[in-house]
């Protein structure tokens, strides 16, 4: 089994600071990483998938990149709109979510 | 628009079952693989079950092996979860969600998901 490892757990931010979030791999999945943004009481929401292609309708604020065992999500200036918490999930060999990063407020 | 509409869920005993409904449109839903996808209270995402498009290929996760079993009715644009043996480590939010290749099981990560329907276990 691919066990995803993400980080950092939580993330206390300010409006407009730049968010990286890492997800790692316990081995190589090429590039079969998608990013989900989630908010309270809320269903997830894509936002990027194979790694670094945003989702139709998704801000140019997030991008993701990396392959092979790490991989991040960069939101280049933190919106209200964005505290959440976000996963990774791999789908190269069956479907496994990181343990998630709450964005909250500092 | 595509839309997921889970129900199904309630509060249900140790050892007992219930059975889990997902009704789709929006989307050509013969086309599409299914997942159930579930979130325990205060917890992070957990996947559970894939059936691929025709329903020929089904697969599980290991803490829900043998005693879950996933289905779809291509005609009633339908996908079902039956859950048997339920202990309370099975409670929670279980979402449906659409696996994002057409016609492609393996590789596409999940894209849409319904609003999900709650599942509690508890005597």
């Amino acid at each position: 089994d691919i066990q995803m490892t993400q980080s950092p757990s939580t993330l206390s931010v300010s409006v407009g600071d730049r968010v990286t979030i890492t997800c790692r791999a316990s081995r190589s999945i090429s590039n079969w990483l998608a990013w989900y943004q989630q908010k309270p009481g809320k269903a997830p929401k894509l936002l990027i998938y194979k790694a670094s292609t945003l989702e139709s309708g998704v801000p140019s604020r997030f991008s993701g990149s990396g392959s092979g065992t790490e991989f991040t999500l960069t939101i280049s200036s933190l919106q209200p709109d964005d505290f959440a918490t976000y996963y990774c999930l791999q789908s190269d060999a069956y479907w496994t979510f990181g343990q998630g990063t709450k964005v909250e407020i500092k | 628009q595509v839309q997921l509409v889970e129900s199904g869920g309630g509060v249900v005993q140790p050892g007992k079952s219930l059975r889990l409904s997902c009704v789709v449109s929006g989307f050509i839903f013969n086309e599409y693989s299914m997942h159930w996808v579930r979130q325990a209270p205060g917890k992070g995402l957990e996947w559970v079950a894939v059936m691929s498009s025709y329903g020929s290929n089904e697969y599980f996760a290991d803490s829900v092996k043998g005693r879950f079993s996933i289905a779809r009715d291509n005609s009633k644009n339908t996908l079902y979860l039956q859950m048997d043996s339920l202990t309370v480590e099975d409670t929670a939010m279980y979402y449906c969600a659409r696996g994002s290749g057409r016609l492609q099981l393996w590789l596409n990560p999940v894209d849409y998901w319904g609003q999900g329907t709650l599942v509690t276990v508890s005597s």
